[in-house]
């Protein structure tokens, strides 16, 4: 079965701090996702990567970065939290075509 | 750009039929997904249509309409645990993404 793993179900942050969400996968797919989930709004893409130390902006980049130095690990990193970063946020790999796998998703709370 | 609507919330009865519409407005269309999400847990695929027409998976179909930028995802036999939280997603021309709407919340009652 195909894992997408995120490291944490539940962060409790404070106003400013720098946040790392992690996502590993162990399928070998090329590509990895993150978007964060709110009430009445979906999902909505924050950035996403094709390849190694490769990354492109989603919907709502602002805010956020990524890093993929390995192909199996997908970072999202909050550089300075703020409350109306308080979300879940889901990561999801795809090997390609219409397949896509969702991690159990993290639940962030900044105060 | 891409805009996708869906009710956020319905009610059904065990043992009944529900239809949960998605219309979609895309700058361009490679396949319509339906995933279900149970609280708290990630989602999971359900359907997947690129063609018109019916898509049929055991209690669970799917319809497009690429002309009227219309799906909808059809349950039958209601059970108590279908009761989650449906996402419709499309796959534009845009790479390997996914556009999600809203999600649309059922509750299955006795």
């Amino acid at each position: 079965d195909v894992k997408v793993t995120q490291s944490s179900r539940y962060l409790v942050k404070r106003t400013g701090e720098k946040v790392f969400l992690e996502c590993v996968q162990d399928m070998d797919h090329e590509n990895m996702f993150w978007y964060r989930q709110d009430p009445g709004l979906g999902l909505r893409l924050i950035y996403f990567s094709y390849d190694v130390k490769m990354k492109e902006k989603g919907d709502i980049p602002e805010g956020y970065s990524v890093s993929r130095e390995k192909k199996e690990r997908f970072s999202l990193i909050l550089e300075s939290a703020s409350t109306n970063q308080t979300s879940m946020y889901l990561c999801a790999s795809s090997p390609g075509g219409m397949v896509w796998y969702f991690g159990a998703g993290t639940r962030l709370s900044v105060l | 750009g891409q805009n996708i609507d869906q009710p956020t919330e319905m009610t059904a009865t065990e043992g009944a039929i529900v239809q949960i519409n998605c219309t979609y407005q895309t700058s361009g269309f490679n396949g319509l997904f339906w995933y279900q999400q149970h609280a708290g847990e990630a989602p999971t695929f359900l359907s997947y249509n690129v063609l018109d027409g019916l898509e049929e998976k055991g209690r669970f179909s799917s319809f497009l309409s690429r002309s009227k930028g219309y799906s909808y995802l059809l349950l039958k036999e209601l059970q108590m645990k279908d009761s989650a939280s449906y996402l419709c997603a499309v796959k534009g021309n845009a790479g390997n993404m996914l556009t999600f709407g809203g999600g649309t919340r059922l509750m299955v009652k006795p």
